[in-house]
């Protein structure tokens, strides 16, 4: 069946830098592909969402690009804050309607 | 403006009780989505509702009833809790089901000892 992986599943960075996080996914007729950040005790909030007519979307300091081809995308996030700490998911919305979320990566920005 | 709203947010069961979880949404949206998420998996789908009237099974759905009550409401029941249904349950609601946002409740923490 249809799944999304994501990497790493942990990323500590130093504030001020950047940090990435990757996804795969399986279903090439894909065509839309949100990320959600999850902070402690609360539900995923939706923060940059792409389609697939688009190569890269940005918002401020984050940005997500698309390879169609290699069916991959992925998150930038530049100049990192603290308040960045929390758990990050992508997704991919797969031909049957439905949403796969991937694993979650938990990234921690170091004062 | 609550968005999605889950109750209870705590609740610990016995083996084999049964419970509802409810949620409620105030954005007018047709679609509605139950989610468990345990460590390491992400978010998997129990059931859907794409619009009011219908539900269908998600990737996980053993276990489970669900209830579209109204446009704004979709229920879900477990009507024999085993403790494998440990777990933390969102409920999360859309304007249409696919490439669309989805809006997340702050989730239902649930122990079954």
């Amino acid at each position: 069946g249809e799944n999304v992986e994501q990497h790493p599943s942990t990323l500590s960075v130093q504030e001020g830098d950047s940090a990435v996080i990757k996804c795969t996914y399986s279903d090439s007729a894909s065509n839309y592909f949100p990320w959600y950040k999850q902070e402690l005790g609360k539900g995923p909030q939706l923060i940059i969402d792409i389609r697939s007519n688009v190569g890269e979307k940005k918002d401020q300091r984050i940005a997500v690009t698309l390879n169609k081809t290699a069916k991959h995308f992925s998150l930038h996030i530049t100049e990192t804050q603290p308040e960045d700490s929390a758990v990050y998911f992508c997704a991919a919305k797969t031909s049957y309607d439905k949403v796969i979320f991937g694993p979650g990566t938990s990234l921690s920005v170091i004062p | 403006n609550a968005g999605v709203t889950q109750t209870p947010k705590f609740q610990v069961l016995k083996t084999g009780q049964s419970m509802t979880l409810q949620c409620a949404q105030d954005m007018n949206h047709n679609s509605m989505y139950w989610y468990r998420q345990d460590p390491g998996m992400g978010l998997r789908l129990i059931y859907y509702s794409a619009s009011e009237g219908t539900t269908d099974k998600g990737e996980v759905p053993n276990g489970y009833n669900v209830s579209r009550l109204n446009k704004r409401e979709f229920s879900l029941r477990l009507e024999s809790a085993a403790p494998s249904q440990t777990s933390v349950y969102f409920c999360a609601s859309s304007w249409v089901l696919g490439n669309q946002p989805q809006h997340f409740g702050d989730g239902t923490r649930l122990s079954i000892l």
